[in-house]
């Protein structure tokens, strides 16, 4: 089973438009990265979230940890060609666990 | 952010072969490094934990002999691929622990046996 479920998988828009993007867990934990990747790379950390209910913002990314911690949510405003890429949610299990476990991903494309 | 280098980023190499791919971090010290592998359009694997001064710790699956990880400083660790095989190519990412929230990647190598 996977511990943290994204969604959705794929994503088009056209640029311009506002999206949200899911990461959901029946888990608490005691962190949570949001990651982006372009193909042939590794992955990139936008943001790392740790108190409930937490809210982050850079640029026209707006992150949330939500109040149990078991659930986080990036918003796009004016999505732009350039966020092309794939979202990796990843979250530390409460107990001090150092392994990233990570959802499946977000695929995004935004259209010129 | 902390920058982690990997060398090389791709390689190709014959069957039956070994590998030797780099993981460096270059501005931070790393006691704990993580190698994943990746499959196309999939998310990211965990192969296994590597401490400084220490053995490997490897997922369920993952064999130990044929994935060989040496962590030997705070700042290099190394995953060897032995006697590769066509199976065996795939993006293989290392990671490397700043702190205790954050980790950061790197570049990546793509791995590709003939």
């Amino acid at each position: 089973t996977q511990l943290l479920e994204q969604s959705p998988q794929f994503l088009s828009i056209q640029e311009g438009e506002n999206l949200t993007v899911y990461c959901n867990s029946s888990s608490v934990f005691s962190s949570l990265q949001w990651y982006r990747q372009e193909p042939g790379e590794g992955p990139v950390l936008l943001v790392t979230v740790v108190t409930g209910g937490e809210v982050k913002k850079l640029k026209r990314l707006t992150f949330q940890f939500g109040d149990a911690r078991k659930d986080s949510s990036l918003h796009i405003t004016a999505a732009q060609p350039g966020d092309t890429g794939l979202y990796l949610c990843a979250g530390r299990t409460q107990g001090g666990s150092e392994k990233l476990v990570f959802g499946k991903g977000t695929k995004l494309t935004v259209n010129p | 952010g902390a920058v982690v280098s990997q060398h090389p980023s791709w390689v190709i190499c014959k069957s039956g072969t070994s590998v030797k791919i780099e993981c460096r971090s270059l501005d931070f010290q790393a006691t704990t490094m993580f190698w994943y592998r990746q499959f196309p359009k999939q998310s990211l694997m965990l192969m296994a934990t590597s401490n400084e001064g220490s053995k490997a710790t490897y997922e369920q699956g993952v064999e130990k002999d044929k994935f060989l990880i040496n962590h030997a400083s705070l700042t290099l660790s190394t995953l060897t691929v032995t006697s590769a095989h066509p199976e065996d190519s795939s993006f293989y990412i290392c990671s490397a622990r700043r702190d205790i929230t954050e980790a950061f990647f790197g570049q990546g190598t793509r791995l590709t046996v003939v």
